[in-house]
């Protein structure tokens, strides 16, 4: 199973700056076809998670463009530019690559 | 306006059985892999179960392998997830959720499983 690591951030974060959120696979998520299968979710206290990036660096629908994804085939980044109230919560980085789809254990971002 | 509604959920007993159901509308259910992903109380979340769009391909984690099993009725719009001989490590909240070729697109507001004596 592909093994999903996920880094801490220096919460709480001042509104206003910046936070970046790293995550380790343990084999390349780059496919054949040139796409790069690591998905970042953000879970909001009380709510289900939602898909925030795809493909490594594809936002989905209606999700801000503070919010932008980048990396290579094992080490990825998400950073949220000008963090606001609402972006604290639990962010999953998960690999889409292969069965068992795998999570990472969740970065939380508190708010200062 | 894409919604998946879980029901089903509840306590139940370590070694008995419990099936999930999950409600969708708003989109060609057929058309799409549908997964099923749960968190353990403030715990992570942990994919459980995929099918395919007929329901003719099944995956699932070693971890429910042999016990869960998961299905789909597309003339209802439905999707579900046998549970049996549950766990107290099966405790959890179940989401259903929609695998589009990105990720878990859309997903619901998750049912409360508990398993306790």
């Amino acid at each position: 199973d592909i093994v999903m690591t996920q880094g801490a951030l220096p919460n709480p974060v001042p509104s206003g700056e910046s936070a970046s959120i790293t995550c380790q696979s343990s084999k390349s998520l780059l496919h054949s076809n040139g796409k790069t299968y690591l998905n970042w979710y953000l879970q909001r206290p009380g709510q289900s998670p939602q898909l925030l990036i795809y493909w490594m660096s594809t936002r989905a629908s209606g999700v801000s463009d503070r919010f932008s994804g980048s990396g290579s085939g094992t080490d990825f980044t998400l950073k949220i530019s000008s963090v606001e109230a609402e972006d604290v919560g639990v962010y999953y980085c998960q690999q889409f690559l292969e069965y068992p789809r795998t999570f990472g254990g969740g970065t939380k971002l508190e708010l200062k | 306006e894409v919604q998946l509604v879980e029901s089903g959920g509840g306590l139940v007993q370590p070694g008995r059985s419990l099936k999930l159901s999950c409600a969708a509308s708003g989109f060609t259910f057929s058309n799409y892999y549908m997964a099923w992903v749960r968190q353990a109380p403030k715990k992570g979340l942990e994919w459980v179960a995929t099918i395919s769009t007929s329901g003719s391909r099944t995956y699932y984690p070693d971890s429910v392998k042999g016990r869960f099993t998961i299905s789909r009725d597309n003339a209802k719009s439905s999707l579900y997830l046998q549970m049996n001989s549950l766990k107290s490590e099966d405790t959890a909240t179940y989401y259903c959720a929609r695998q589009d070729v990105g990720g878990f697109a859309y997903w619901g507001q998750g049912t409360l499983v508990t398993v306790s004596s």
